[in-house]
């Protein structure tokens, strides 16, 4: 069955980068798009970007635009999301999805079960 | 980029009851919106995609209607497992912006 893996919970300081793995499983990565989106404690979800699998291309949402990098490693099928300069407001629960594709239509199938990062000094 | 704004953002009611969620796009969106909902403690699970597609494995008491920019996500009958927190989100473009959320509490 599909799986996305998620590494550890991460307790940073402000300034530093934070680096998420996610390990997917039960399918062939290259065929798929992965959408990161987190979720600070007790808010709603914010959709920071995505990574195609087959070809490392990325697409972020501006507010990430030159903090966030999405990076890929194909022969291991796990994908990257690393955060830099973290502030104490990107304390947030992140998760790898991957995303379908039928005909036009585009969605979240199969989320990881989450990673948290802490940001406190 | 396109906003996303759902509504109630809270909702108390009892199982058994039919409930609607609406969620309006700042701009037409076909109908590229997908619903999820989450537990405390858990990742969202996917329910309706393009609007009205149920999810594979996702009892029928949930439906999804509507196109350009109003949508609603119907359940027929509540039942004890559905008290959560419910998103829409837009797939029409990028960013994949998301609703608020609608918190779904037990009356």
């Amino acid at each position: 069955q599909v799986q996305l893996e998620q590494s550890g919970a991460e307790v940073k300081k402000p300034g530093a980068s934070v680096k998420v793995s996610c390990k997917a499983s039960g399918y062939t990565f290259t065929g798929y798009y992965m959408h990161w989106v987190r979720q600070a404690p007790g808010q709603g979800l914010e959709w920071m970007g995505w990574i195609n699998g087959n070809n490392g291309d990325t697409n972020y949402a501006q507010k990430f635009q030159g903090r966030v990098i999405m990076t890929r490693d194909t022969s291991n099928s796990t994908a990257y999301m690393e955060v830099t300069r973290l502030r104490s407001d990107d304390t947030a629960m992140y998760y790898c999805a991957r995303d379908i594709r039928r005909g036009s239509a585009s969605y979240i199938d199969t989320w990881g079960q989450g990673t948290l990062v802490t940001v406190s000094s | 980029d396109i906003q996303m704004t759902q509504s109630p953002s809270s909702l108390s009611a009892s199982v058994g009851d039919r409930v609607t969620i609406t969620c309006r796009a700042s701009q037409s969106i076909n109908n590229y919106l997908n619903w999820y909902q989450q537990k405390p403690g858990n990742a969202p699970k996917l329910l309706i995609y393009a609007a009205s597609s149920l999810q594979s494995g996702v009892p029928s008491r949930f439906s999804g209607s509507g196109s350009g920019t109003d949508f609603t996500l119907t359940i027929s009958s509540l039942q004890p497992e559905d008290f959560a927190t419910y998103y829409c989100q837009q797939s029409y473009s990028t960013p994949r912006s998301f609703g608020q959320g609608t918190n779904l509490e037990i009356k």
